[in-house]
């Protein structure tokens, strides 16, 4: 059974510093991995994807990076801003046509102006 | 482009009263549709999924039920709700061919407290 763990589960830096968030999970064999943000009392919203045979993603100041045989995903955030503050999870779907995604319990990101 | 639309955004209702929850999509044809519920503490789980108008799979038993009458819309029902059903309902879609692999998008979410 795949499981999806994210340490810390809650993370406050000064407005402006560079920072990473970590993904593990305990299963290699996937699909694709996926990084959200849900800000409070709201819906996810989709980040990046990453597909198995890709090693990252970026998308404006953010890049996803994958190592399937260490078991982990990394977000990084550049000069992170106080509009960052949200909670970011991640989630892995296995391989299979009709896998489902497992989902880690998120870091909560708390950026200091 | 693609939204989705969930509603109502906040619920309160009694402890054996009935429930029901709407999603759509719009901007898009024969979209995977699926429910999550997103507990305090807790990681999402997923409730049901759904690949066709008509075609629901249950993944966990409990006291809710789905339902896919038109190729974009999907709704999450109960007859009888149970203080355990509380909690923070998401419904999502993805597009189809043939798999459930593609990227994951929410709606808003749905509040539903139960008292």
């Amino acid at each position: 059974k795949q499981e999806v763990t994210q340490i810390p589960a809650a993370l406050s830096v000064p407005e402006g510093e560079n920072l990473v968030l970590n993904c593990s999970f305990t299963d290699s064999a996937i699909y694709n991995l996926q990084w959200f943000r849900q800000d409070p009392g709201k819906g996810l919203t989709s980040l990046l994807l990453i597909q198995s045979s890709q090693r990252e993603q970026t998308s404006g100041r953010l890049n996803a990076s994958l190592d399937k045989s260490s078991g982990r995903s990394t977000l990084y955030i550049a000069a992170s801003q106080p509009g960052d503050s949200a909670t970011y999870l991640c989630a892995v779907r296995p391989t299979g046509a009709n896998s489902k995604l497992t989902f880690g319990k998120g870091i909560t990101l708390s950026v200091r102006p | 482009s693609q939204t989705i639309h969930q509603w109502p955004a906040t619920l309160v209702q009694p402890v054996g009263s009935p429930l029901s929850l709407e999603c759509t999509v719009e901007g898009t044809s024969n979209p995977n549709l699926y429910w999550y519920r997103q507990a305090a503490g807790r990681g999402l789980q997923l409730l049901f999924y759904s690949v066709g108008i008509g075609q629901i799979s249950s993944e966990v038993p409990q006291n809710l039920s789905a339902s896919r009458p038109q190729d974009r819309q999907f709704i999450l029902s109960s007859k009888k709700l149970l203080l355990s059903d509380s909690g923070f309902y998401l419904c999502a879609w993805s597009v189809s061919g043939g798999t459930l692999t593609g990227e994951l998008f929410f709606g808003e979410g749905s509040r539903l407290t139960v008292l």
